[in-house]
Formats: C-alpha cells, sequence, structure tokens
C-alpha cells in the first residue's frame, strides 16, 4: 500500500493568515493526488484533484501543487469556514488510502 | 440533484450481522464506482472498497478485505456494505461516496454517513 504522511497533523492559525499543508507519498504518484476537507459531523468535501484542479465551487483561496511524492495545499487567507480537517488521499493505485489528516483550528 | 443518501444510525451486539445501504440519485448509478470509507470516533480517514454497480466488480484493501462484503442492486441504485459477525472494533462512522468519472477518480460526491455501534 502507498503510505500518505501529512504534516503537521495540527495547526494552529489566525484569520486571514497563509497556511500551507504538506502530504508525502511513499513512492511516486505522480499526479494523483486529491485533497479534501472536514468539519465536525460532516461528510468530507472534495476540494482539489489531479494535485492541483480546483473542484467545481471550490473558493479560489485554496490551492495545491506538487507531484510524484511531495505535495501542498494552500489556503491564501484563511477564513472562519474553514476550520476543519484536511485529508490527502492517492488515486494512482488500489487501495485509495488517505493520509492521516491536519486539523486546522483557531488561533 | 446529485446525491447518496445512506441508510440510518445503527446499535448492534458482538457477533450480529448487519447491512448498512447507500441509495443514488440524480444520476447513472451504474456508470459510477461507489466507495466507502470508515472513520472511527475521533481518527482519520480509511479507504475500504469499492464497487462498479453496472457490473459489481469490487476491489478491497487488503485491510478490509474478508471482513466485509461491499455489492450493490443496481435495479434501485442502492450500493451495501454487510458484516456477517460484528466486533465492537467496527464501531464507527461509515460513509459511502461516487468516484468521479476521470482519470483523476476522487470522492466527489460524499453520502451523509451511517454510524455503527457495536455494544454488549
Amino acid at each position: 500500500d502507498i503510505q500518505l504522511t501529512q504534516s503537521p497533523s495540527f495547526l494552529s492559525a489566525s484569520v486571514g493568515d497563509r497556511v500551507t499543508i504538506t502530504c508525502r507519498a511513499s513512492q511516486g504518484i505522480s499526479s494523483y493526488l486529491a485533497w479534501y476537507q472536514q468539519k465536525p459531523g460532516k461528510a468530507p468535501k472534495l476540494l482539489i484533484y489531479a494535485a492541483s484542479t480546483l473542484q467545481s465551487g471550490v473558493p479560489s483561496r485554496f490551492s495545491g501543487s506538487g507531484s510524484g511524492t511531495e505535495f501542498t495545499l494552500t489556503i491564501s487567507s484563511l477564513q472562519p469556514e474553514d476550520f476543519a480537517t484536511y485529508y490527502c488521499q492517492q488515486l494512482n493505485s488500489y487501495p485509495r488510502t488517505f493520509g492521516g489528516g491536519t486539523k486546522v483550528e483557531i488561533k | 440533484e446529485v446525491q447518496l443518501v445512506q441508510s440510518g444510525a445503527e446499535v448492534k451486539k458482538p457477533g450480529e450481522s448487519l447491512k448498512i445501504s447507500c441509495k443514488g440519485s440524480g444520476y447513472s448509478f451504474t456508470s459510477y464506482w461507489i466507495g466507502w470509507v470508515r472513520q472511527m470516533p475521533g481518527k482519520g480517514l480509511e479507504w475500504m472498497g469499492i464497487i462498479y454497480p453496472g457490473d459489481s466488480d469490487t476491489r478491497y484493501s487488503p485491510s478490509f478485505q474478508g471482513q466485509v462484503t461491499i455489492s450493490a442492486d443496481k435495479s434501485i441504485s442502492t450500493a451495501y456494505l454487510q458484516w456477517s459477525s460484528l466486533k465492537a472494533s467496527d464501531t464507527a462512522m461509515y460513509y459511502c461516496a461516487r468516484r468521479a468519472r476521470n482519470v483523476y477518480d476522487a470522492f466527489d460526491i460524499w453520502g451523509q454517513g451511517t454510524m455503527v455501534t457495536v455494544s454488549s
């Protein structure tokens, strides 16, 4: 199985901050990576696929980059509704594993 | 509206069997893979497996192979996740999700989740 390691696992930030989350894959996965946002008590929501393509309806303050084994999710200016847990998922091979998650909390 | 609607919360005893469901609407159910994802209390997401309702082609994570069965009834646009003998460690929220129909096959539509509690 491909392992995905997210860092940090916890992040404290203020509204307006620029936030970057990293996802590292245990082997190369080209651009086969997605990012999801999950708020408490809710199902995950797809933000980005193909490492950098924004899902329809997702605000442009979210962006993704990377290929191979290292990927980043950036929120350019954190908004109150962005406080949530973020997960990466590799789409390269079965099983389609998820990273451990990064919880973004209010400072 | 494209949506997946899951069956309601379940409370079961260890050793009991269970089948939970996920009904798709607003799209061609037989043309998209449906996956299942486990989230144990306070923990992250775990990919369990996936089924193509068009021909019931199924893939499992090795971690869940033999522990659960994924099936689908295309006549009623419903996918299922079932256990033959539940354990306390099966206590979790279970989500179904539709896999996008492109080469970057992320889960683009999610069900609301079904909470399964297994306790004696």
